[in-house]
């Protein structure tokens, strides 16, 4: 079953533009970490939040984490065409990861 | 430095038959799990092994079975294949003292005519 659910489900930019997804969940969790997947290929790591942080950068990631709504965003700034992919959160609490259905991001050159 | 390895790429099997998956960790980890991947859907969790156990388990029927070696490599077995078995297959390690660094292979794409 699946723990997040991502939303939007897909979301088209134009590039320099910033994207930002959403994520809910469910259960009580230890972290929440969002991954990037090109093309039906393997998942990339991007960030991890851990459950008593609230906001976490990487160069132009920001994740924030709401414990008490049981959601978290990302925010890609200045969206670049190589941005285009599925992005995933996925939750990690007593069971390894689990998954949200992911956003569809399209960034249009 | 090795990330994780997944074998075959490419997989076309026929109802009913049997297919086996291979992974080889990242080096230095100790834990392999496997997912699930449908199209347009996100992976859904099989199981994982530490310790060539079974540690933990998602909802597949026992169909799915695994193994993993001493060498902490790892394979999963598919049994009596059915249509809705066709999906992408992610092999996914990490360290057990440190759950939460997961690196993931490129995964096996399973066709089943």
């Amino acid at each position: 079953s699946q723990q997040g659910e991502e939303d939007p489900q897909a979301l088209s930019i134009q590039e320099g533009e910033n994207a930002t997804m959403n994520c809910s969940y469910k259960t009580s969790i230890n972290n929440l970490q969002w991954y990037r997947q090109n093309s039906g290929r393997g998942l990339v790591h991007l960030i991890l939040i851990r459950s008593n942080e609230r906001e976490k950068h990487s160069g132009r990631l920001r994740v924030t984490l709401d414990t008490s709504k049981k959601s978290s965003s990302l925010l890609i700034t200045a969206s670049r065409a190589a941005d285009t992919a599925s992005y995933f959160c996925a939750t990690s609490g007593n069971t390894p990861l689990v998954f949200g259905k992911g956003t569809r991001l399209s960034v249009i050159a | 430095d090795a990330g994780v390895t997944q074998s075959p790429t490419h997989l076309i099997k026929t109802r009913g038959q049997q297919v086996t998956l291979r992974c080889s960790p990242k080096s230095g980890h100790d834990t392999v799990s496997w997912y699930q991947q449908a199209l347009g859907q996100g992976p859904q969790f099989i199981f994982q092994y530490y310790e060539e156990e079974e540690r933990q388990r998602g909802n597949f029927p026992d169909r799915f079975s695994g193994h993993q070696f001493p060498n902490y490599s790892s394979e999963l077995n598919v049994n009596a294949l059915l249509l809705g078995d066709s999906a992408l297959y992610l092999c996914a390690s990490s360290l057990a003292r440190a759950p939460y660094g997961y690196t993931f292979g490129s995964g096996t794409r399973l066709t089943v005519v």
